[in-house]
């Protein structure tokens, strides 16, 4: 069994809908979580950090970290076809200059 | 958010040549970066940590001969793979963090030919 599981989709939704995106893992020793957002052929771009449990908001982008069910969740408002990529969540044990362990990605089709 | 550069963006070899990949942290300083592989339609698979003025740490299974890690200061490290064969053609990305969150470079695809 993987450390940190990902549906790998494709999710597909028609533009303006709500895209919902989980990530569940095993190791309860995680205690950064993040989102990251990967266009086909480059570096993945940071969307969210959260640290324990909790939730966080940032314009469009809202991430759930639930430690007590090893369930962690990104929603995307409004979704554009922009949107279009693979997010990918991350996590680690401890803060600056720990690896990371990632799911295997979500491939999201927004449609107009 | 901070940035990451890597250079080249993509590269193309002959088998039994050596290629050199690198990773520059452009607004902050990193004592540690890291190496990650990726296969198509795959999640990443972190190959080595990089430790400024100190030997990397590779994971199970990689290579440490094949993938040469050089962090020679604090904002660069540079991975060679060396004597390259088809088999090492994929997609190479580094990170490195100037805190808690970590930033990827734009990464390299390497194909062998």
């Amino acid at each position: 069994q993987k450390e940190v599981e990902q549906d790998p989709g494709p999710l597909s939704v028609p533009e303006g809908a709500i895209v919902s995106l989980n990530c569940t893992y095993s190791n309860s020793a995680f205690q950064y979580f993040m989102w990251y957002r990967q266009y086909s052929r480059k570096g993945p771009e940071l969307l969210m950090y959260t640290y324990s449990s909790g939730n966080k908001e940032d314009g469009r982008f809202t991430a759930q970290v639930d430690k007590s069910s090893k369930y962690i969740s990104l929603f995307i408002r409004d979704s554009q076809p922009s949107d279009s990529a693979t997010y990918l969540c991350a996590m680690s044990r401890r803060a600056a200059g720990n690896k990371l362990t990632f799911g295997g990605g979500t491939r999201v089709l927004v449609k107009p | 958010g901070a940035v990451v550069s890597q250079h080249p963006s993509r590269v193309i070899c002959k088998s039994g040549t050596s290629v050199k990949i690198e990773c520059r942290s452009l607004d902050f300083q990193a004592t540690t970066m890291f190496w990650y592989r990726q296969f198509p339609k795959q999640s990443l698979m972190l190959m080595a940590t990089s430790n400024e003025g100190s030997k990397a740490t590779y994971e199970q299974g990689v290579e440490k001969d094949k993938f040469l890690i050089n962090h020679a200061s604090l904002t660069l490290s540079t991975l060679t793979v060396t004597s390259a064969h088809p088999e090492d053609s994929s997609f190479y990305i580094c990170s490195a963090s100037p805190g808690t969150e970590a930033f990827f470079g734009q990464g390299t695809r390497l194909t062998v030919v």
